[in-house]
């Protein structure tokens, strides 16, 4: 079956290192979407990207994060600039497009942990 | 904007007993709604969606949800409930008007430990 692939499962960074998070979305799928979870708090909307390019970012969507799909497979999420709040899981979302297949897939998340 | 608010942040049941998680939505636009599950140290997975037709759907391991309009709900029910059904439940809604994003809308989820 199909799955949402990240890498790596787990990331440990110092403040003001840049990380990258990366996710294999399911292959025919063209919705793709990053989530956040703070420990103990509900999955957060990051950001949504279809037909190359954002369709959508939240507030905490800001100017130290940005999104790529470089070679048509990977999804990658940058941070250029961690801070102690960015710890979190991140997962990576992809879906295959609206109306009866807007369901979204979830790959198993990339713990974030920045000291 | 849409909103989700589950009612129950810890459901504490015995075994065999019956369950209902409670969801309940605000939004301007149509919405469908979806109930994720998180097992300790996993992802998400899809429990149930509602998009349209019957407003009662159900689950292949015995999980049901009825939408209701009228009372912007979309609660979660098992009549007997396992061990293995121990998870956060998470409620969520997305609009479904159409265009290029479909983001979801979480609750704050709902932790169900269920007790031998």
């Amino acid at each position: 079956e199909p799955e949402v692939t990240q890498t790596p499962s787990h990331q440990v960074t110092q403040m003001g290192q840049e990380v990258i998070l990366r996710c294999v979305p399911i292959s025919n799928h063209l919705y793709f979407y990053w989530y956040r979870q703070i420990l103990g708090q509900k999955v957060e909307f990051l950001v949504s990207f279809y037909n190359n390019e954002i369709s959508e970012k939240s507030e905490i969507f800001d100017d130290q994060f940005s999104v790529e799909r470089p070679d048509g497979s990977n999804f990658t999420l940058k941070i250029r600039s961690t801070k102690l709040e960015d710890s979190a899981m991140y997962f990576c979302a992809s879906s295959e497009g609206g109306g009866g297949t807007i369901e979204q897939f979830f790959g198993p998340g990339t713990r974030l942990t920045v000291l | 904007a849409q909103s989700v608010t589950q009612l129950d942040s810890q459901v504490p049941v015995f075994e065999e007993a019956p369950v209902e998680l409670r969801c309940n939505y605000s939004s301007s636009v149509s919405v469908y709604l979806f109930w994720y599950v998180q097992y300790p140290n996993q992802g998400l997975q899809l429990l149930l969606k509602y998009l349209s037709g019957s407003t009662l759907v159900e689950s292949i391991n015995g999980f049901e949800a009825e939408f209701n309009k009228s009372q912007t709900s979309f609660h979660v029910r098992k009549p007997s409930v396992h061990i293995s059904d121990t998870a956060e439940y998470f409620c969520a809604v997305s609009k479904n008007s159409g265009g290029s994003n479909y983001k979801l809308t979480f609750g704050k989820g709902t932790l169900l430990t269920v007790n031998p």
